[in-house]
């Protein structure tokens, strides 16, 4: 699986948009970009994934730029319940097993 | 729903005592994977498997055990713990399969063990 590198730490504002980046430069062109999230200490929490196209659900949107090598999740409206560590993993299914974390950023939403 | 349920929550062994680390899903997934987390730190892979009777090693397998005889349970077993596997581990589950290969990981709450 490609390499990801996030900053390690994110402050944002409550009621603010977060916008949290995420280097995939080394990126195939068959694996989808996720994100997870981790509150405190429960276990990591999955928020939404995309391959090339721009995604959004109830809880984010995803920004993948043209060429695959970065994307943005965008949390629009921050809430201090969102303060968490954010993962972005690169993945593809299918014969390819093994799904690896990097130390993700710790987003912190402050009042 | 109940999900990944993993038991027990917390525990406390000696160096040198065994345990296992119990984990069942209740989504018919085929694909399971045991992490472990160590403070501060990232989640590290230390086995999976890709459905009934398959298993294989991730990035930290030694001094851990998996086994997988039904597609619901995948217990971790230690068999001679060390203060080295002082962390929380975690386990996770995902459909995998035919138009859902790219399907999200849906993660257990986690177990707490001290090896002291």
């Amino acid at each position: 699986d490609a390499k990801t590198t996030q900053p390690p730490s994110m402050d944002c504002a409550e009621g603010r948009a977060a916008n949290l980046p995420c280097n995939h430069s080394t990126i195939s062109g068959n694996e989808y970009v996720y994100w997870y999230r981790q509150i405190h200490s429960q276990g990591p929490q999955y928020i939404i994934h995309g391959l090339k196209n721009n995604e959004t659900n109830e809880m984010a949107s995803l920004i993948i730029t043209e060429d695959r090598k970065s994307s943005t999740l965008i949390l629009p409206h921050a809430t201090l319940r969102d303060t968490a560590v954010y993962y972005c993993i690169v993945f593809r299914g299918g014969s390819n097993y093994k799904l690896t974390f990097g130390k993700g950023t710790l987003l912190t939403v402050n009042p | 729903n109940a999900g990944v349920t993993q038991t027990p929550k917390f525990r406390i062994l000696k160096i040198g005592q065994s345990m296992t680390l119990q984990c069942t899903q209740d989504m018919n997934h085929n694909y399971m994977y045991w992490y472990r987390q160590d403070p501060g730190m990232g989640l590290k892979l230390i086995y999976y498997s890709v459905g009934a009777g398959i298993t294989d090693k991730g990035e930290v397998p030694n001094g851990y055990n998996v086994s997988r005889s039904t597609t619901e349970d995948f217990p971790l077993r230690l068999e001679l713990a060390a203060p080295s596997q002082t962390s929380v581990y975690f386990c996770a589950s995902r459909t995998g399969t035919g138009v859902h290969y790219n399907s999200p990981l849906h993660f257990g709450n986690g177990t707490r063990l001290t090896v002291t």
